[in-house]
Formats: C-alpha cells, sequence, structure tokens
C-alpha cells in the first residue's frame, strides 16, 4: 500500500470547519484512500473512503485533487467530540490485508 | 449494523499468566479478523491476520507462541497473551472484514503487573 504524510497535530475552533490534509504521491491507480478516525482509548472509526471523486457522506467530505496526488478530509462543522486523531489511509478495494496506519493528524477542536 | 465487540474492555493479570480477549462480529460475518496493539502515543501496528478455520499469519516480529489466535467461528476470534509481561502491557484491538470494509472493536486495555 502507498505511504501517506499527514501533518502531526491541527487545531480548529468549534462550529468552524476543519481541513485535514493527506499527501499520497505514491498512490496506485487501484487504490483508494480511506480515512478512519480514533477517539482517545476507543477503537477507529471508519469516516469516508474514494478512488477520484468528490465524496460526501453524513459526517465528512473528502476532495481528492485530480492527480489523485493528494486529498482533504473536510468535517464541515467541528464539534468538541470531533477530537481525535484522523488517519489517511490508501489501499486496493476489497484487499484481504490489514490496515497500516501511519502516525496520522491528532485534531485538537478549540472551543 | 457492522458491530464488532471486545470482551473484556480491560484486564489487569499477573506477570506469568496469561489473558484471552475475545472478539465477536455481532451482526454479520467475517471470514477475516485482524489483531492490531497500539502503545502508548503510538500508532496501530497489525500484530496477526485470522482466517476462519485456518492458522493466523502473524506479521513479522510477533512471537506466534505467545500470542495464539484462535478464529473458530464466522463471528468469534480469540487472542491469547500467554505468559504476560509488562512489556505486553498495551491497547489490543480487533477488527473484522465483511466485503470491503473492515470494521473495528472497541478495543482491550491490557495492564500485565
Amino acid at each position: 500500500d502507498a505511504k501517506t504524510t499527514q501533518p502531526p497535530s491541527m487545531d480548529c475552533a468549534e462550529g468552524r470547519a476543519a481541513n485535514l490534509p493527506c499527501n499520497h504521491s505514491t498512490i496506485s491507480g487501484n487504490e483508494y484512500v480511506y480515512w478512519y478516525r480514533q477517539i482517545h482509548s476507543q477503537g477507529p472509526q471508519y469516516i469516508i473512503h474514494g478512488l477520484k471523486n468528490n465524496e460526501t457522506n453524513e459526517m465528512a467530505s473528502l476532495i481528492i485533487t485530480e492527480d489523485r496526488k493528494s486529498s482533504t478530509l473536510i468535517l464541515p462543522h467541528a464539534t468538541l467530540r470531533d477530537t481525535a486523531v484522523y488517519y489517511c489511509i490508501v489501499r486496493r478495494l476489497g484487499g484481504a490485508d490489514g490496515l497500516t496506519f501511519g502516525k496520522g493528524t491528532h485534531l485538537i477542536i478549540q472551543p | 449494523g457492522a458491530v464488532v465487540s471486545q470482551h473484556p474492555s480491560w484486564v489487569i493479570c499477573k506477570s506469568g499468566t496469561s489473558v484471552k480477549i475475545e472478539c465477536r462480529s455481532l451482526d454479520f460475518q467475517a471470514t477475516t479478523m485482524f489483531w492490531y496493539r497500539q502503545f502508548p502515543k503510538q500508532s496501530l501496528m497489525l500484530m496477526a491476520t485470522s482466517n476462519e478455520g485456518s492458522k493466523a499469519t502473524y506479521e513479522q516480529g510477533v512471537e506466534k507462541d505467545k500470542f495464539l489466535i484462535n478464529h473458530a467461528s464466522l463471528t468469534l476470534s480469540t487472542l491469547t497473551v500467554t505468559s504476560a509481561h509488562p512489556e505486553d502491557s498495551s491497547f489490543y484491538i480487533c477488527s473484522a472484514r465483511t466485503g470491503d470494509e473492515q470494521y473495528f472493536g472497541p478495543g482491550t486495555r491490557l495492564t500485565v503487573t
């Protein structure tokens, strides 16, 4: 699976949009971009995934650049409960392997 | 849907004893389950991949005789930490695969004294 690079930490004011970047310049054509988050002392939670089109669900939006070398996860109206470590992972859809977690971005939502 | 549970949520055991952690997929069948370990302030590290009815595949550096994995049914995998030592104290997390997705359990905090 391709390697990803994320900033170690970010702050965001409550109620504002949180934009989390991820670089994945070695992504292959059949690899998807997945985002998970881990709230302190809990298991990771799936957020969203995409191949090349922008995606949106009830939790977040995912914007993938046209060359697919980077992406941005957007939490449109961040709340204190969104404070967590966010992981960007690149993997093949349907891959039978476990996930490779990088260090992620520790997002802190400030009141 | 797609709920994964773990039991216990936390456990304290004495050095030299064994402890078993259960991972269950509650509303789906999982042919593959994964076990991860997470030390404080670090990321999750994959320990092993468990397929129902067959032997687990361990990642490099993970002792298969120390971390026994049993995946006897499509909804249950167990991880037994044998002869536990204080350095085995960690947060153990399982995930279960269904279709293209993996769903994670809430984790088990193991403390070895």
